[in-house]
């Protein structure tokens, strides 16, 4: 079946301009969510969402970043005011939700640059 | 605050030999360890998962790995190391709470020589 997609795949921006990056979870998953890679670092949590449940925010870098999702299906981050230190990979994962650990599935990531 | 320690940056193996990826992890609660590999130009994949039970995990690709609660331990193995496994491989943990979020490490880039 078809895995989680995101849109674009690459992205240049300049400094002070907004970007929104999108993300299509797979079909029945509850749970999304996104993290940031910088080169040569690991991800980074940024949010989670969980069905209609309030969203766990705890891990955007600054009031700069948000994210919203509509119901359980698309989400789109959005960075206002980009700065070079945002430029990194930015990853969406998906789950089936609900109680325990369940295996969260990447997609193939959106590659943001601020010039 | 919980954390997932991956000693090496880059781990070097000829092919056909055996491979092991090293993680260790803080001992916060209950531990729910991943293995995923990112090849590059793309997103991570899962590899395989310690929820519970068995201490030895079998995965996708022939990999394996062990789960050593007294050396607080989840290395990542393979008993023949084939030049397409050539990538880079991240061991993860689970958060506590009410948030499934994933604690990375820092990642092994994993070079197979053939």
């Amino acid at each position: 079946g078809a895995g989680v997609s995101q849109s674009p795949s690459n992205k240049v921006t300049e400094k002070g301009k907004d970007v929104e990056l999108r993300c299509d979870p797979i079909s029945g998953h509850t749970a999304l969510y996104w993290y940031r890679q910088r080169l040569g670092q690991g991800l980074e949590f940024l949010i989670y969402f969980q069905g209609n449940s309030a969203p766990d925010k705890s891990g955007l870098p600054s009031d700069r970043f948000s994210a919203e999702r509509t119901g359980e299906s698309v989400s789109t981050l959005t960075i206002q005011r980009t700065q070079q230190e945002d430029s990194a990979v930015y990853l969406c994962a998906s789950s089936l939700g609900g109680i325990g650990p369940d295996t969260q599935y990447f997609g193939p990531g959106t590659r943001l640059t601020v010039l | 605050a919980q954390s997932v320690a991956q000693p090496e940056d880059q781990v070097n193996v000829a092919e056909g030999n055996p491979l092991t990826v090293k993680c260790t992890y803080s001992v916060s609660g209950n531990p729910y360890l991943f293995w995923y590999v990112q090849y590059p130009n793309r997103g991570l994949q899962f590899l395989l998962k310690y929820i519970t039970g068995d201490n030895l995990v079998k995965g996708s690709y022939g990999f394996e790995a062990e789960f050593n609660k007294s050396q607080t331990s989840f290395h990542l193995k393979k008993p023949s190391a084939l030049v397409s496994d050539s990538a880079l491989y991240f061991c993860a943990d689970r958060s506590g709470g009410a948030t499934n979020k994933l604690i990375f490490g820092t990642g092994t880039l994993l070079a197979v020589q053939p």
